[in-house]
């Protein structure tokens, strides 16, 4: 089974220009994370889909940050326009409804995001 | 007062020492404490879990959670090179919705090295 990817894994970009990060989810998992972990810092959590729905967006930390799941599957996550502090590690996790005590979160590989 | 502290090391052991890893958190809604290990440029992946109080061993790894103190740790006995990584400590409050766990709220990371 394939897990969780990530598309691009590095990108780099300069201030101002516009970046879609990818995800596609493990098949099957109705929900799906973003987190971003800035250098020095923890991982933090961005928002939280549950199918194309956005269950919790408490995480996004400006509205130069877009989120979509179309159809429930894949999604993107855009930087538009980009500023130097968005420069970190995006990374995406899906998990199962749970069955069990725990809701297991599969984490993809992260997109490597530089702003110049 | 951030919500999880974890001191990010280095930390390098020899093979076959024990290692003990901690982490401390402020927000007593926390039920959910999990350990997640990070390779170099590969995302996270859950290693154990604990609900609520309590130990719990899986081989070589032991997790341990005491509420009343706001303290977890894992240990690791016989340590191998194929351990070195970063160790993250992740926590969440129930949330009922979907029967989901919710967003994870991460510590920074303790980056092992275990040497031959």
């Amino acid at each position: 089974e394939a897990g969780v990817t990530q598309f691009p894994s590095h990108s780099v970009i300069e201030k101002g220009q516009t970046v879609t990060l990818r995800c596609d989810p493990i098949s099957g998992h109705d929900n799906l994370y973003w987190y971003r972990r800035v250098m020095g810092k923890e991982i933090k959590f961005l928002l939280h889909f549950v199918k194309e729905s956005k269950q919790d967006e408490s995480g996004m930390p400006n509205n130069r940050f877009l989120a979509e799941r179309t159809g429930g599957t894949y999604s993107t996550l855009k930087v538009q326009p980009a500023e130097l502090e968005d420069s970190g590690v995006y990374f995406c996790a899906s998990s199962q409804v749970p069955r069990l005590v725990i809701n297991e979160q599969f984490f993809g590989p992260g997109t490597r995001l530089t702003v110049l | 007062q951030k919500e999880v502290e974890q001191d990010p090391g280095p930390l390098s052991v020899p093979e076959g020492a024990i290692v003990s890893l901690n982490c401390t958190y402020s927000n007593s809604a926390f039920q959910y404490f999990m350990w997640y290990r990070q390779y170099s440029r590969k995302g996270p992946e859950l290693l154990m879990y604990t609900y609520s109080s309590g130990n719990k061993e899986d081989g070589r790894f032991t997790a341990q959670v005491d509420k009343s103190s706001k303290y977890i740790s894992l240990f690791i006995r016989d340590s191998q090179p194929s351990d070195s990584a970063t160790y993250l400590c992740a926590m969440s409050a129930y949330k009922n919705y979907g029967g989901s766990q919710g967003n994870l709220i991460f510590g920074k990371g303790t980056k092992l090295s275990v040497k031959p």
